[in-house]
């Protein structure tokens, strides 16, 4: 059975950092891209980044690239996200996903929450 | 990038057949066949429904199918049951530097 699971997230000041973790299990990681999918409370879907399997290919959302990292670790079939310089604006439960064509999502974790807030 | 473009609601009676659509540009929607549609209830994880556009995963009721049309895509549930009350977003293979899109996602009721 597939299964993603986020940690990491919680309650950080603005300006401040957090790095969240998806460990992967139930396939093999090292086959697909990885993604992050933010939710701000009560908002939409926004994808934040894409990673390929390999890690050669990385993509970022205008809203995150120079502040957020997506790296993966397939030996421990772990995926992350290192959260720097924080906004209130990055409020939202992030999940991570399994892309399993062209930017098509076909496994999600049930998501981590971040809260930027003084 | 800016987000494809949804209805902010939609209903129909049980029985009844809805659909929701997704517009975009050619940029997107329109020029590639790797349109997505998720299913998301409250508190959960969203979940894959249809992919390249008119494909079900395996598990997903027939009731659900989509299409698309230049530049706009759609979703339409027939049959409509109390539990396909839900939020439902479309998403998009783009040719942007973000390569990927969702739609502003809409609200289902079944009355």
């Amino acid at each position: 059975e597939v299964q993603l699971v986020e940690s990491g997230g919680g309650l950080v000041k603005p300006g401040g950092s957090l790095r969240l973790s998806c460990a992967a299990s139930g396939f093999t990681f090292s086959s697909y891209s990885m993604n992050w999918v933010r939710q701000a409370p009560g908002k939409g879907l926004e994808w934040v980044s894409s990673i390929s399997s390999s890690s050669s290919y990385i993509y970022y959302a205008d809203s995150v690239k120079g502040r957020f990292t997506i790296s993966r670790d397939n030996a421990k079939n772990s995926l992350y996200l290192q959260m720097n310089s924080l906004r209130a604006e990055d409020t939202a439960v992030y999940y991570c996903a399994r892309d399993f064509t062209f930017g098509e999502y076909d496994y999600w974790g049930q998501g981590t929450l971040v809260t930027v807030s003084s | 990038q800016s987000a494809l473009t949804q209805p902010a609601s939609v209903s129909g009676s049980p029985g009844q057949s809805i659909t929701i659509s997704c517009t975009g540009t050619s940029s997107d929607v329109g020029g590639y066949n790797y349109v997505s549609w998720y299913q998301q209830h409250p508190g959960k994880a969203p979940k894959l429904m249809i992919y390249e556009v008119s494909n079900r995963p395996s598990g997903v009721s027939n009731r659900f199918s989509g299409s698309k049309s230049g530049n706009t895509a759609s979703l339409t549930i027939s049959g409509l049951q109390a539990e396909d009350e839900a939020d439902y977003y479309c998403s998009s293979y783009t040719s942007s530097s973000t390569l990927r899109v969702f739609g502003t996602g809409t609200k289902v009721t079944v009355l």
